[in-house]
């Protein structure tokens, strides 16, 4: 029922970059797109949301072309701590219905 | 920082036996969901509430699963007979989203982890 599409895992080392990509081709005109992480044994918790173009805060950047099918997480410098699942949503069609897909395992090594 | 409360955080029971899940959203939030986290998996809707009302348990096994939020309020949410596969983390969000206000963030409490004997 997801109406996302992200890759399964994703391997990195300390101090790269990583960028997890989320395809949503069906997403509204008006819906926000929005990422949340989840560590083992707790529940998801938000990262970041955009609408258009490029959001920063201070633990991620999230671009949006401006076809808006598709957003791309970026996280700069990881660290061992930003091993994780981290999951792109949409609303699902009324009242702001979220539904998770399996999201993208991160892996980050020493 | 306000936080979505839930208890108990573990319950271990037998199966055939009920249980039941508390959920205290942030104050103010209208809007409430039950999901479900199957090990390895992604958090499955079971049941959204807007306010009082359930606007979503198309995913919520009716035959023994059962949700109220009385007062638009906190939440229950009962399972009567446990079964094996019943066997998950419970988690509770809550969000300020209303129809035409909000962006719609979740925020989620620690979860109930349920082990079905």
């Amino acid at each position: 029922l997801a109406k996302t599409t992200q890759p399964i895992s994703m391997d990195s080392y300390e101090g790269q970059e990583v960028n997890i990509t989320c395809s949503h081709n069906n997403i509204a005109t008006n819906d926000y797109i929005t990422w949340y992480q989840q560590f083992p044994s707790q529940g998801p918790r938000f990262i970041i949301q955009g609408y258009k173009t490029k959001v920063t805060n201070e633990v991620a950047s999230l671009f949006i072309p401006a076809d808006r099918k598709s957003s791309t997480l970026s996280l700069p410098r990881v660290s061992l701590s930003d091993t994780a699942v981290y999951y792109c949503l949409v609303p699902f069609g009324g009242y702001n219905k979220l539904i998770f897909g399996a999201g993208t395992r991160l892996a980050v090594h020493p | 920082e306000a936080e979505v409360a839930q208890s108990p955080r573990y319950k271990i029971t037998e199966k055939s036996q009920a249980v039941a899940f508390w959920c205290d959203p942030i104050s103010g939030h209208a809007t409430l969901y039950w999901y479900r986290q199957i090990l390895g998996q992604g958090p499955e809707l079971l049941v959204q509430f807007q306010d009082e009302s359930v606007v979503d348990d198309s995913q919520l096994p009716k035959d023994r699963f059962s949700a109220e939020r009385l007062k638009g309020v906190d939440s229950t949410l009962k399972i009567q007979p446990a079964e094996l596969g019943d066997s998950a983390m419970y988690l509770c969000a809550s969000s300020f989203w209303r129809e035409g206000r909000g962006t719609g963030e979740l925020f989620f409490g620690e979860g109930s982890r349920l082990t079905v004997l």
